[in-house]
């Protein structure tokens, strides 16, 4: 079975400060990997997604992801964070396979930038 | 514009009585997702719908049942809500299966309350 840990729970920033939230999974097989975010009094939102090709993925409002395969990682960056990136981030992997597989999430990372 | 529309955002029930949620989309998608979130865990699958064929996930209690009378609408009834129901209930949307990488669209969720 698939798993996602997510092992930062609460993170704090000053604004301009830069971000890298964890992400681990563990499944042996090829897989899609997410991350989705959800702003204060919002629905879940896709922010950037991988499924092939080059690892490092670029996302909305400056954020990018890198998969690295050997370390079944894949970290959320972002350089210089503002107030408006204060959210929920939930990173979520999806294995590919013939039929449905559902999309498993991580606990999410509620990160709060202070102006 | 709203495109995974839930409704009530607040939902309480009484212990053992009978609660149903809905779920509508204008997106058109073939494929509308339940998923439980319980405070400080992860989004959970229950169950999702392609098209008209229902699917549950092997865990989900004989409790949870749900319904797809057409394309923009499905209901998630609780029949006899315990405490330990007490929940974000998410619906999503995907246009096909998720065996590609495919994005949900996701709704603002149903806090639902047991008393």
């Amino acid at each position: 079975a698939q798993s996602v840990s997510q092992h930062n729970h609460h993170v704090i920033l000053s604004e301009a400060a830069s971000l890298e939230l964890g992400c681990n999974y563990s499944y042996g097989g090829t897989v899609n990997l997410f991350w989705y975010v959800q702003y204060p009094g919002q629905h879940l939102q896709l922010l950037l997604k991988y499924f092939s090709g080059d690892p490092l993925v670029k996302g909305i409002k400056g954020f990018e992801a890198e998969f690295i395969k050997s370390k079944f990682s894949f970290n959320l960056r972002k350089p210089s964070v503002q107030w408006s990136d204060t959210a929920e981030y939930f990173c979520a992997v999806n294995a590919r396979a013939t039929g449905f597989q559902k999309l498993v999430f991580g606990t999410g990372t509620r990160l709060l930038v202070s102006p | 514009d709203a495109m995974v529309i839930q409704n009530p955002r607040y939902q309480v029930t009484q212990f053992g009585k009978p609660v149903t949620l809905s779920c509508s989309q204008t997106l058109n998608h073939n494929v509308m997702y339940w998923y439980q979130q319980k405070s400080s865990q992860a989004p959970k699958l229950l169950f999702h719908y392609y098209d008209k064929d229902f699917n549950n996930e092997a865990d989900t209690p004989d409790n949870f049942q749900s319904r797809r009378p057409n394309t923009s609408f499905c209901f998630l009834d609780i029949r006899s809500p315990g405490l330990g129901d007490a929940a974000m209930y998410l619906c999503a949307t995907s246009r096909d299966r998720q065996a590609t990488n495919e994005k949900l669209f996701f709704g603002s969720g149903t806090q639902l309350s047991v008393l």
